[in-house]
């Protein structure tokens, strides 16, 4: 089954613990990115890749780093996490091209205290 | 630098009753179009897209939406919804280089039975 992976799905951490969050698709897809999705202002890409070593900055880049050691490997890293990063964090992943649709996976609820 | 508004934060209609969502978008370059379902617990998954050809484009579920380029706007319709409907609905753009995809705020919208 194609599918985007996420783990874990649900996490809470203290201030300035670092976390990585995993991001796995079997679909060998060129594209990968990560989005947070905050209320009232839809998902903001923090950071994709169009290939492997291959990454780049989205709108939301601050407090985070990323990846791209293998095609099918995407994850997140906040190295000092902070209250504000609390959000739902989505990894997606599409072949290349501007039609192309992106899959999601299911989600990963971080809560910082 | 694109960007997609949704006016319509919270939309609450009985079943049965028709549905039509706004996205104006930004772009400069030429669109390609993407609306998302986001549905209570759950990952996005594509209604449906456009980038060329008929400007009216049919989705899953008995969605459609129209691109009117004089307007920037890729509205999304639906002539009867339904309970299941109950959902979280957001328009994207994406770039010709294929690498941002950017959503508006979302729209949620509830059915009532």
């Amino acid at each position: 089954e194609a599918q985007v992976t996420q783990n874990p799905r649900y996490l809470i951490t203290v201030t300035g613990k670092k976390l990585t969050v995993t991001c796995s698709q079997n679909m060998n897809h060129e594209y990968m990115s990560w989005y947070r999705q905050d209320p009232g202002l839809g998902l903001r890409q923090i950071y994709y890749s169009m290939n492997v070593e291959v990454t780049d900055k989205g709108d939301v880049p601050e407090g985070y780093k990323v990846s791209r050691k293998e095609k099918r490997n995407f994850p997140l890293i906040l190295e000092s996490p902070s209250p504000n990063q609390t959000s739902l964090y989505f990894c997606a992943s599409s072949t290349q091209g501007r039609d192309t649709e992106a899959f999601f996976g299911q989600g990963t609820r971080l809560t910082v205290v | 630098a694109q960007s997609v508004s949704q006016h319509n934060h919270h939309v609450i209609l009985s079943e049965a009753a028709s549905l039509e969502l706004g996205c104006n978008y930004s772009y400069g370059g030429t669109v390609n179009l993407f609306w998302y379902v986001q549905y209570p617990g759950q990952h996005l998954q594509l209604l449906l897209k456009y980038f060329s050809g008929d400007p009216l484009v049919k989705g899953i579920k008995g969605f459609e939406a129209e691109f009117i380029k004089s307007k920037f706007s890729f509205n999304l319709r639906k002539p009867s919804v339904q309970w299941s409907d109950t959902a979280e609905y957001f328009c994207a753009v994406r770039n010709n280089a294929g690498n941002m995809l950017t959503f508006g705020g979302g729209t949620r919208l509830m059915v009532k039975p």
